[in-house]
């Protein structure tokens, strides 16, 4: 069955302090790795697809990256708005939906 | 951009109504989803339709079914609504069947069940 872990549930950072959210995951088979970043209220925003281990994404201060067992999303120097939910996903190739994690939940203050 | 609109933000209804909720996407992808997300246990699949008229049960179905008549519109509908039904519940789309293409979300719509 496929598994998806968060870690941590929820991360406090200072204005400029770089961190990184773990998402380890078990998969028969990896189609993609999906990040996504969730406001309150609102529905998940898609930021990266990573496809196979060594890949790297990048968009502003984030940069995520792929091992067969884990993702990291690494932030740099944030900014208070950069506090979200973030959220990890699976697609294994044998199937059409997503298997997401819990999420870790940032907050970043001035 | 691809936009996928919820009919309802907010929604109360009571014990046994039957309710529906809809979904609709402009992007003319071929996979539409129904999630819901609850404190504690994240995003759970509820259906999935990978084209018109078909539909696909996912983790938690019970209580549920769901009618694709268009490919633009996905609707969940609870046939007699229960109070652990309460739950935000989000509609995704993406394209290309079974395809590495992300899922796009809705702004959900938050349900309470009386």
């Amino acid at each position: 069955e496929d598994q998806v872990t968060q870690s941590p549930e929820a991360l406090r950072l200072q204005e400029g302090e770089s961190s990184s959210l773990n998402c380890s995951y078990t998969v028969s088979g990896l189609r993609g790795l999906f990040w996504y970043r969730q406001d309150p209220g609102k529905g998940p925003e898609f930021l990266f697809t990573l496809y196979s281990a060594g890949e790297e994404k990048e968009k502003e201060r984030l940069k995520a990256t792929l091992t067969k067992k884990e993702s990291f999303l690494h932030i740099t120097a944030p900014k208070p708005e950069d506090s979200a939910t973030y959220l990890c996903a699976v697609q294994a190739y044998s199937g059409y939906a997503l298997n997401f994690g819990k999420g870790t939940s940032l907050l970043v203050t001035p | 951009d691809v936009k996928v609109t919820q009919s309802s933000r907010y929604l109360v209804k009571r014990t046994g109504e039957k309710v529906f909720l809809e979904c609709v996407q402009d992007m003319d992808h071929e996979n539409m989803f129904w999630y819901r997300q609850d404190p504690g246990l994240g995003l759970r699949l509820i259906y999935f339709s990978y084209d018109v008229k078909m539909k696909e049960k996912g983790d938690i179905p019970e209580g549920y079914s769901v009618s694709r008549e268009k490919k633009e519109r996905f609707s969940l509908i609870l046939e007699s609504a229960s109070t652990n039904q309460t739950s935000m519940y989000l509609c995704a789309s993406s394209s290309g069947g079974r395809s590495n293409q992300p899922q796009h979300f809705g702004d959900g719509t938050r349900l309470s069940i009386l």
